[in-house]
């Protein structure tokens, strides 16, 4: 299976912050990877896909990059909204496995 | 809208049986994947599994945790899909997630609708 690893897992930032997000794969995914933004007591939601591309009504302060093994999510002025749990997940090879999560709070 | 509604959670003994159903709205349901993903109590997100459109033969693939255990299927007269959940386990407990491929084509990938999910417990 391929391992999905992200860092931090939690992250404490200030509104206004940029804030970025890794997740590395333990093998080569190509761009087979996506991240989604999870509300507390919400179901989670697509925010980028193929590693680079805004899912459809995603505020543009969100964007995605990497391929190969090595992804970034980055959120260029943080929001009091964006207050979430962020997963990353490849979907190059069965079983699509997830990233354990990085958590954002406000600082 | 667009929207996808789960059914069927509850509390269930280990060993036994439950079915989830996922109703679907405001899309062509038949044209799409299915997936299923869940996430025990405060931990992070699990892939189940997913169904294919009858397009790719409504093929299957599940996470090594459910296999043998878990089956999906699907009814697109009544745009439902459903999890058959066997011989649960206690670790089987979680919110499960029916969620939708975002584009039409074999390879099943992002997931771009989630319903509110349905909790499962799984307790004596």
């Amino acid at each position: 299976d391929i391992q999905m690893t992200q860092s931090p897992s939690s992250l404490s930032a200030s509104i206004g912050d940029r804030v970025t997000i890794t997740c590395q794969a333990s093998q080569d995914i190509s761009d087979y990877l996506n991240w989604y933004q999870q509300k507390p007591g919400k179901a989670p939601k697509l925010l980028i896909y193929d590693a680079s591309n805004l899912e459809a009504g995603v505020p543009s302060r969100f964007t995605g990059s990497g391929s190969g093994t090595d992804f970034t999510l980055t959120i260029s002025r943080l929001q009091a909204e964006d207050i979430a749990t962020y997963y990353c997940q490849q979907y190059d090879n069965l079983p699509y496995t997830f990233g354990q999560g990085t958590k954002l709070e406000i600082k | 809208e667009v929207q996808l509604v789960e059914s069927g959670g509850g509390l269930v003994q280990p060993g036994r049986s439950l079915r989830l159903s996922c109703t679907a709205s405001g899309f062509r349901f038949g044209e799409y994947a299915m997936i299923w993903v869940r996430q025990a109590p405060g931990k992070g997100l699990e892939w189940v599994g997913f169904i294919r459109s009858r397009t790719y033969g409504e093929t299957t693939e599940y996470a090594a945790s459910v296999k043998g255990r878990f089956t999906m299927s699907r009814d697109d007269s009544k745009r439902i899909a459903y999890l058959q959940m066997n011989s649960l386990k206690t670790e089987d407990t979680a919110v499960y997630y029916c969620t939708r491929d975002q584009r039409f084509g074999p390879t099943v990938g992002a997931m771009d609708v989630w319903g509110q999910g349905t909790t499962v417990t799984v307790s004596s």
